[in-house]
């Protein structure tokens, strides 16, 4: 079965600090996606980034970044110079494909982040 | 494209009441899912439809729980007997490949009972 785990369930940092995001994931398919979504209080789950699992190449868009490690099962978010706007709940999220191209995503429990001005 | 609708964005109901939510999802994606939120968790799968075809059902998805897909177009999430533990954010999201392309999601429905 998949997992996925954040065990930061709030962070509160101060504007312009930069912040990690943690997730770990747990799968045994050798092909997987990962992604990140913002939810802001308005609820619509925002796409940020997918990672394929071939791909371990770090990227940056922006004031983020991500950081996949295929070998701690990690794929941490950080966000640069924080801003007030930040604030949301961020899900790290696992695709697998199983029958009939379904393909689900199994989500963590999030990290509700809340940047001070 | 106006990206992912779901009508209503709220509904209150009471205890028994049947209630139906619609997803319109973005018209080129075949691939149309239905996830619930409760407060304080990730989204949980509920179901999947391919086309107008409902090809996956979790087992959160109790037999008071329908949805269909008619012409492979929008889509209808219905709950008869509401009870309070159905009280959540129902959230539809459409893709053609996720894994490829990503899916996308509505704003959802929150869904309470009282």
């Amino acid at each position: 079965a998949q997992k996925v785990t954040q065990a930061q369930t709030e962070i509160s940092v101060v504007e312009k600090e930069d912040v990690t995001l943690d997730c770990v994931y747990e799968t045994r398919d050798t092909t997987y996606y990962l992604f990140w979504y913002k939810q802001p209080p308005s609820g619509e789950l925002v796409f940020l980034i997918r990672r394929n699992s071939f791909d371990e190449q770090n990227e940056i868009s922006g004031r983020y970044s991500w950081n996949f490690q295929k070998s701690t099962s990690s794929f941490n978010f950080t966000i640069t110079a924080s801003q007030v706007v930040d604030s949301a709940v961020y899900f790290c999220a696992l695709s697998e494909a199983i029958n009939f191209g379904n393909e689900k995503l199994t989500f963590g429990t999030g990290t509700r982040l809340t940047i001070i001005p | 494209d106006t990206g992912v609708s779901q009508d209503p964005r709220h509904k209150i109901t009471k205890r028994g009441q049947n209630v139906t939510f619609r997803c319109d999802p973005i018209s080129e994606h075949n691939r149309l899912y239905w996830y619930r939120q409760t407060l304080g968790q990730g989204p949980e799968f509920l179901t999947y439809f391919q086309n107008e075809a409902q090809l996956e059902k979790s087992r959160l998805l109790s037999d008071r729980f329908s949805a269909e897909r008619p012409k492979g177009s929008f889509s209808t999430l219905e709950i008869q007997r509401t009870e309070q533990g159905d009280s959540a954010m129902y959230l539809c999201a459409s893709s053609q490949r996720a894994g490829k392309d990503g899916y996308t999601f509505g704003s959802g429905t929150r869904l309470t009972v009282v």
